[in-house]
């Protein structure tokens, strides 16, 4: 069956610093991947999405990368400040398909 | 646009009584799905609609109806309530399901007890 996994529950970074969340899935062919930033008490924000012809996007401060051989997106936040403390979901998206999200990394940006 | 509305936004229920999760959004959106989301777990499907008068299973269905009469509405009813399904609810829509590039919408969330 499909699985999703980001690399762990939580991450602290001290301000700054990039911060690096990891996005691994299995028994998945997708053709987009999806990343979503969620602040507690909320629902899901969409962040931005890559192709899975593509190796790299960015947006401002974000930035993702998609390797289907090793079935793994990274997302990157450069420069992290206190206000980049969420939790971050990942989606692979294939046509047609429900979404599935990974469990998300909690992210906390420590001043 | 309102976007995607929910609510209530919090429930208190005692085991066995029966409410509905109200759900709207106003950007004319083919596919609504409901998720809830529980510490470690992550979000997972209950229901899911691709349009107005269909509705499917997604992954933990059990205890739960939806309808779709119209585009904009997609309740969520708990027929029988059991402590099981004490959780945050959201509700979700995208334009389609079959762009795999569009993103979903997501409401502020129900947060139920059941007692």
């Amino acid at each position: 069956s499909q699985k999703i996994e980001q690399n762990s529950e939580a991450l602290n970074i001290q301000e700054g610093k990039t911060a690096t969340l990891t996005c691994n899935y299995t028994n998945y062919s997708p053709a987009y991947l999806q990343w979503y930033r969620q602040d507690p008490g909320r629902g899901p924000v969409f962040l931005l999405l890559i192709r899975e012809n593509e190796k790299e996007k960015r947006k401002e401060r974000l930035k993702v990368t998609f390797d289907t051989t090793l079935k793994q997106s990274l997302f990157h936040i450069t420069a992290s400040q206190p206000a980049d403390s969420a939790t971050y979901l990942c989606a692979p998206r294939h046509y047609g398909q429900n979404f599935v999200f990974g469990p998300g990394t909690r992210l906390s940006v420590l001043p | 646009n309102a976007g995607v509305t929910q609510t209530p936004k919090f429930q208190v229920l005692k085991t066995g009584q029966s409410m509905t999760l109200q759900c709207a959004q106003d950007m004319n959106h083919e596919y609504m799905s409901w998720y809830r989301q529980d510490p470690g777990m992550g979000l997972r499907l209950i229901h899911y609609s691709v349009g107005a008068g269909i509705t499917d299973q997604g992954e933990v269905p059990n205890g739960y109806n939806v309808s779709r009469s119209t585009t904009e509405d997609f309740p969520l009813r708990l027929l029988s309530a059991a402590p099981s399904q004490t959780s945050v609810y959201f509700c979700a829509s995208s334009y389609t399901r079959l762009a795999a590039y569009n993103e979903q919408f997501f409401g502020p969330g129900t947060r139920l007890t059941v007692l």
